[in-house]
């Protein structure tokens, strides 16, 4: 059974840098896209972006200025750091992984989530 | 950006009923579009991809249709562990997008 757990700071500095990591255990990470989604209270999702294994990377245009994304395949595990932070930032972050088949694309399994919030 | 629009943006049904949620895309997406379930308090849980195939282990109550700019998710008798908010998500280009979500309350 694939499982994906978040961990990182639960609360970052305005102006600071979120960095979160996602430890995958059921399955190695090689060979898979996986991609980081975010959810402000009471609000939907956000897709952030994703990466492959080989290191390759797609990011959402409204974040791609702050974001980036990188893999450890040795502790199968992927990260996620996104600077210059805001309150606008605050929300849930989930890992999940992403289905790539025939060209269809699709989320499963998520993390549980981690809420980071932003605030001095 | 292709925008999802869902409606209604929530509903009340009682147990037993048949739900529909609808999810409209701002321009063509074949059938590249999936349906998720979000308990409270919960991390989403894929229902359905491509449209219309059932994720394994969900229930068969749950069916997606359509293709295009429209599609339907079908609860086809509701129960009390449907409670949920529902999501559909593009995958036809990035980045990928949701629609903003159906609320799903038992009367």
């Amino acid at each position: 059974q694939v499982q994906l757990q978040e961990s990182g700071p639960g609360l970052v500095k305005p102006s600071e840098t979120l960095s979160l990591t996602c430890t995958v255990s059921g399955t190695s990470i090689s060979d898979y896209y996986w991609s980081w989604i975010r959810q402000p209270a009471g609000k939907g999702l956000e897709w952030i972006g994703r990466l492959y294994t080989s290191g390759s990377t797609n990011y959402n245009p409204s974040l791609k200025s702050r974001v980036t994304m990188s893999v450890d395949t040795s502790k199968n595990q992927f990260s996620l750091k996104l600077t210059s932070v805001t309150a606008a930032d605050t929300a849930v972050y989930y890992c999940t992984r992403e289905h790539d088949y025939s060209n269809y694309d699709w989320f499963d399994p998520w993390g549980q989530g981690t809420l980071v919030t932003v605030s001095s | 950006d292709i925008q999802m629009t869902q409606s209604p943006s929530s509903l009340s049904a009682s147990v037993g009923d048949r739900v529909t949620i609808t999810c409209r895309a701002s321009q063509s997406i074949n059938t590249y579009l999936n349906w998720y379930q979000q308990k409270p308090g919960k991390a989403p849980k894929l229902l359905i991809y491509a449209a219309s195939d059932l994720q394994s282990g969900v229930p068969s109550r749950f069916s997606g249709s359509g293709s295009g700019t429209d599609f339907t998710l079908t609860i086809s008798s509701l129960q009390p562990e449907d409670l949920a908010t529902y999501y559909c998500q593009q995958s036809n280009s990035m980045p990928w997008t949701f629609g903003q979500g159906t609320r799903v309350e038992i009367k």
